[in-house]
């Protein structure tokens, strides 16, 4: 079932904070978050495992609360490179493919 | 992180021809790739699931005849569209998990843009 991502789309400006969210109605083994530019393939930014974790990758950090099935992808100081579709993608266990939301639209701007 | 490869980037056919896309795990073995398509705007949606050594798996509403997979060795799936027609077009991406030592990153090929005039 298709974890549901919100916003849909959020516009920034540079420096600003973003805080896009993730949640599955079923039990979640991982989420992994991607962003993917126009035209281009998801490139991989990080994954949480389920025991509920944090993680951070430069000013891009996420968590995954296990008792609510929920993640969220915390975007800091944001610039204009950050600007992309993220897509969250879970699954249920270890060896099963990942299952996408729909995508939230982030634009930057100067 | 791990490399996956797909070629071609992009490619153009006439319809009811068929197209091969090659998708390739550069610095890790793939004993199970995955293919998904992703149309304009919208997000990736699975289409299969491809095994090495045995049948590939797909998902509910993706024609097996018409979305041939084959997945030959640890580092090569192929995905092969037969009688393309203009609804066919669209952005095939193929992806692989590495375990290698970790949690099971799933990494994306560059994709292959595919129109059917």
């Amino acid at each position: 079932q298709q974890p549901v991502q919100s916003p849909q789309a959020v516009i920034l400006r540079e420096g600003e904070d973003a805080v896009i969210n993730c949640s599955s109605s079923k039990a979640l083994y991982s989420v992994h978050w991607y962003r993917q530019k126009h035209g281009e393939a998801p490139v991989f930014l990080m994954i949480l495992l389920k025991g509920g974790e944090q993680k951070g990758h430069e000013k891009i950090s996420a968590s995954f609360n296990e008792k609510k099935q929920q993640s969220s992808l915390y975007l800091t100081a944001s610039q204009l490179s950050y600007s992309g579709t993220y897509f969250c993608g879970t699954a249920i266990s270890g060896n099963t493919p990942l299952v996408f939301g729909k995508g939230t639209r982030l634009s930057v701007i100067a | 992180g791990a490399v996956v490869s797909q070629h071609p980037s992009r490619v153009i056919c006439k319809s009811g021809t068929s197209v091969k896309i090659e998708c390739r795990s550069l610095d890790f073995q793939a004993t199970t790739m995955f293919w998904y398509r992703q149309f304009p705007k919208q997000s990736l949606m699975l289409m299969a699931t491809s095994n090495e050594g045995s049948k590939a798996t797909y998902e509910q509403g993706v024609e097996k005849d018409k979305f041939l997979i084959n997945h030959a060795s640890l580092t090569l799936s192929t995905l092969t569209v037969t009688s393309a027609h203009p609804e066919d077009s669209s952005f095939y991406i193929c992806s692989a998990r590495d375990w290698q030592g970790g949690p099971g990153e799933q990494f994306f090929g560059p994709g292959t843009r595919l129109t059917v005039l």
